[in-house]
């Protein structure tokens, strides 16, 4: 069992629609990350939160941090074909924030 | 390029050779990481460095697997014996040392494919 499970774990849209994906845990976060990785790539940094009920705008992307720290949630508004890749995100714990959980991801296809 | 850099990209091995791998971390960063990521997964965390001290390692890093970071900066990562299930992506990330919320830049990682 993974300390985050986000889902869904396959998204296949059309441009221009809106997705929402989750990232859920029973455990306590001091901060999550939401990173981007694309086939044969490393995972890219793409936003930080770290107040519980934050929520950070990067573009058409809007990225929230629940108000128990347990989870967040990724929404991308008017998808485009550059949004497809593997999102995962990760979080590292309270008590030891030396070391990043990862989500399994969600695999977004964003088609033309 | 300031970024996390690591060397080689690719690697192809036969099974039961001896393979390392080098992370170059962002100049200023002192914590550095080895993850590792297999096909429809999310990393895996293996071990981290503060400084050359290596503070944590994960049960799924065996004692054929052994990292260094003898002065702080660069860091390798040696496979001993190779096994076809070692092939996966190796990670490699560094962060500088906060209180809660550090942040983790990633390197392009290498692809490695034991045959």
């Amino acid at each position: 069992t993974q300390l985050l499970e986000q889902s869904p774990q396959f998204l296949s849209i059309q441009e221009g629609e809106n997705l929402t994906v989750y990232c859920n845990s029973s455990s306590v976060f001091s901060s999550l990350q939401w990173y981007r990785q694309e086939p044969g790539e490393g995972p890219v940094l793409l936003v930080t939160v770290v107040t519980g009920g934050e929520v950070k705008k990067l573009k058409r992307l809007t990225f929230q941090f629940g108000d128990a720290r347990k989870d967040s949630s990724l929404h991308i508004t008017a998808a485009q074909p550059g949004d497809t890749g593997l999102y995962l995100c990760a979080g590292a714990r309270v008590y030891n924030f030396n070391k990043f959980y990862f989500g399994s991801g969600t695999k977004l296809n964003v088609k033309p | 390029d300031t970024g996390v850099s690591q060397n080689p990209r690719h690697k192809i091995t036969k099974r039961g050779q001896n393979v390392t791998f080098r992370c170059d971390p962002i100049s200023e960063h002192n914590r550095l990481y080895w993850y590792r990521q297999t096909l429809g997964q999310g990393p895996e965390f293996l071990t981290y460095f503060q400084n050359e001290a290596q503070l944590e390692k994960s049960r799924l890093l065996s004692d054929r697997f052994s990292a260094e970071r003898p002065k702080g900066s660069f860091s390798t990562l040696e496979i001993q014996r190779t096994e076809q299930g070692d092939s996966a992506m190796y990670l490699c990330a560094s962060s500088l040392k906060g209180q809660g919320n550090t942040e983790a830049f990633f390197g392009q990682g290498t692809r490695l494919t034991v045959v």
